[in-house]
């Protein structure tokens, strides 16, 4: 079974400019999840779908920080303008359905992440 | 607002020995809780997940409890290996299978040979 896609590994960048990250998930897996990992910390959540319906992104910073998931597969997170305080990993993250009662659909599969550096 | 904590942040142990990783959480509403593996410049591996009607989990070497009216959580690990380097997280779900995920900031283990 593929794991969870994401590109780019790293990028830097300068404050001010933007940045997409891609990422593409398991397949059959209904749930994708955004998560911004900053050194020394655990993971927060940015934003979660479903399939491709926005379940929670409470604590997307909205004026800068976008995030689609065209046809409920594929998903691309957009930062513009970035801040030096964006300096963090990006990680996505894929699951079944959490409303299917189904065990499995509690675990998330993580993808390697893609490493933000903004100077 | 649940709040997760993961004492201590770094731990160093020879090889061979047996620790113990602690979670605290301050809202025990939660639906489960589990714990990650993460290796330098890598994602995130899933290692134990425990319903908040269990009371523990075990995987080969590790075992994980959970006592849910306390907000506590330990990762057991048996006979430690070098491999075993890395960081763990727990992160708690809840109130429903639907809640977020929220994670702790993660204890850093070195296992020297």
């Amino acid at each position: 079974e593929a794991g969870v896609a994401q590109s780019p590994r790293y990028k830097i960048i300068e404050k001010r400019q933007s940045v997409a990250f891609w990422c593409n998930p398991i397949s059959g897996h209904a749930t994708l999840y955004w998560y911004q990992q900053i050194l020394g910390q655990g993971p927060k959540l940015l934003i979660q779908f479903q399939n491709n319906g926005v379940v929670d992104d409470s604590q997307l910073p909205k004026d800068r920080f976008s995030a689609e998931r065209l046809k409920g597969v594929d998903s691309t997170l957009k930062i513009q303008p970035a801040k030096l305080e964006d300096s963090a990993v990006y990680l996505c993250a894929s699951s079944f359905d959490p409303t299917s009662g189904a065990m499995e659909a509690n675990v998330l599969t993580f993808g390697a992440g893609s490493r933000l550096t903004v100077l | 607002k649940q709040e997760v904590t993961q004492i201590p942040a770094a731990l160093s142990v020879p090889e061979g020995e047996n620790l113990v990783l602690n979670c605290s959480f301050t809202d025990s509403a939660i639906y489960n809780l589990q714990w990650f593996r993460q290796d330098p410049g890598k994602g995130l591996t899933s290692l134990l997940l425990i319903q908040s009607s269990q009371r523990e989990q075990t995987s080969g070497r590790l075992n994980a409890s959970l006592d849910k009216s306390s907000g506590r959580s330990t990762l057991y690990i048996a006979a430690s290996q070098p491999g075993d380097s890395a960081t763990y997280l727990c992160a708690v779900r809840g109130p429903s299978n639907t809640g977020k995920l929220i994670f702790g900031q993660g204890t850093t283990l070195q296992v020297k040979p």
